[in-house]
């Protein structure tokens, strides 16, 4: 079955940088991307980019370039999120998702999740 | 601000039909996916596509699109169906980012 394993929680402070894993298994890891979402408290889902786990292409969301970077290892199944400069508003949980792709292009979708990594931004 | 934009708040009375809806203009090329999410819990795909059920999703759920807006309809709602509803596309700039909707909190009266 497919399954996106995360790291555990993570506490730092503002303009320290956070490394988040998600290790892939169940499924051949090069067919798919990885998004990744994130969710500050008692607030909704905010996409923060993807990767391709093919050939490592990204796409970030435009409030995060230059703080966020994506990259896959294929050689353990694990695709990474790093953000840098934290700030207290970056507080949240971060998932990452598996990304599929259907209808030509016309609706991408988020079928498989991980668990969620509370990262605490704090002095 | 999203550029999806969803209702914030919507009650169903137990069994009965709900629709939960999703406008933008980057609906009108690309088609949206919803997702279920409850407290403390990694959300759930629940639609996508024109009208996608995962394995395992109840045939209650089913999606439709028209013009700018997807909406998601709960046909016979039931109480574990309270939850979060978030709709994802992409967004309208051209550069495939996604982008979610605000979210709409269902309650099952």
């Amino acid at each position: 079955q497919v399954q996106l394993v995360q790291s555990g929680a993570e506490v730092k402070k503002p303009g320290a940088s956070v490394k988040v894993s998600c290790k892939a298994s169940g499924y051949t890891f090069t067919s798919y991307g990885i998004s990744w979402v994130r969710q500050a408290p008692g607030q909704g889902l905010e996409w923060m980019g993807w990767i391709s786990a093919y050939n490592g292409n990204t796409n970030y969301a435009q409030k995060l370039q230059g703080r966020v970077t994506m990259t896959t290892d294929t050689s353990t199944s694990t695709a990474y999120m790093e953000l840098r400069s934290l700030r207290s508003d970056d507080t949240a949980v971060y998932y990452c998702a598996r990304q599929g792709i259907a209808a030509a292009g016309r609706v991408y979708y988020f079928d498989y999740w991980g668990q969620g990594t509370l990262v605490t931004v704090s002095s | 601000s999203s550029e999806l934009t969803q209702d914030p708040a919507v009650s169903v009375a137990l069994g009965q039909t709900v629709r939960i809806t999703c406008q933008g203009d980057s609906l009108r090329s690309y088609y949206a996916s919803w997702y279920q999410q409850k407290p403390g819990q990694a959300p759930v795909l629940v639609i996508y596509g024109k009208n996608n059920r995962p394995s395992g999703i109840p045939d209650r759920f089913s999606g439709s699109s028209s013009g700018n807006t997807a909406s998601l309809t709960i046909t016979g709602a039931q109480a574990e169906d309270e939850a979060d509803y978030y709709c994802n596309s992409r967004d309208s700039s051209g550069n495939h980012r996604g982008v979610f909707g605000g979210g709409t909190k269902l309650t099952v009266l």
